[in-house]
């Protein structure tokens, strides 16, 4: 069976440190994998999807970026940053076409 | 483009009530529907999803969804709900390997 794995848990950061978050998944190939940003009361946010290795599609532009290294393996990134950058985050992978998606746990990010 | 709208954000009901938790979209294509369900903490939950065929979609716990193309809509409905089911219900669209999704609807069900 698939399962999603998402790290950490929670993350207090202080404003301009750097963010790495990861996303793996186990039990399938080529998945397509999306990274979520979810605020109170604007749902889920759609903020990069990868359909393969190194294919990063960014749906808003913003202090994040995304990387795919590996077939399963998606990260997160910032260079420095934002209190606006705080919210609960979720990895979430699909088996692209139109497809539903399955997600991981999620991390809470507070940037203080 | 392709958007979604979840009409209520919070829904309050008693126990063994029922429930209706709107959704509405927009496409200019065709589209997949689906509502996710998710408890505090915690990832989405997939509920349950119309794909093609028939327009009344149903999930194991109760809950079931009418697509309905005219009226581009997809409802999520349940005939009598327990306390359980209190939760952030997500509906959402995919389209050419995108999932998008609507604010959500926080149902709160009360003894």
């Amino acid at each position: 069976s698939q399962t999603i794995h998402q790290w950490p848990a929670t993350l207090v950061q202080p404003v301009g440190s750097p963010l790495s978050l990861e996303c793996t998944v186990e039990g399938t190939s080529n998945p397509n994998l999306y990274w979520y940003r979810q605020a109170a009361g604007r749902g889920l946010q759609l903020l990069f999807y990868s359909v393969g290795i190194g294919q990063i599609s960014s749906e808003v532009p913003q202090n994040l970026s995304a990387s795919r290294p590996q077939d399963r393996q998606f990260i997160l990134s910032s260079k420095k940053l934002l209190l606006s950058d705080s919210g609960f985050y979720l990895c979430a992978w699909g088996r692209g076409g139109n497809t539903e998606a399955f997600f991981g746990q999620g991390t809470r990010l507070t940037v203080v | 483009a392709q958007s979604v709208t979840q009409l209520d954000s919070q829904v309050p009901v008693f126990e063994e009530a029922p429930v209706e938790l709107r959704c509405n979209y927009s496409s200019s294509v065709s589209v997949y529907l689906f509502w996710y369900v998710q408890y505090p903490n915690q990832g989405l939950q997939l509920l349950l999803k119309y794909l093609s065929g028939s327009t009344l979609v149903e999930s194991i716990n109760g809950f079931e969804a009418e697509f309905n193309k005219s009226q581009t809509s997809f409802h999520l409905r349940k005939p009598s709900v327990h306390i359980s089911d209190t939760a952030e219900y997500f509906c959402a669209l995919s389209y050419t390997d995108k999932l998008i999704f609507g604010t959500g609807t926080r149902l709160q069900v009360f003894p």
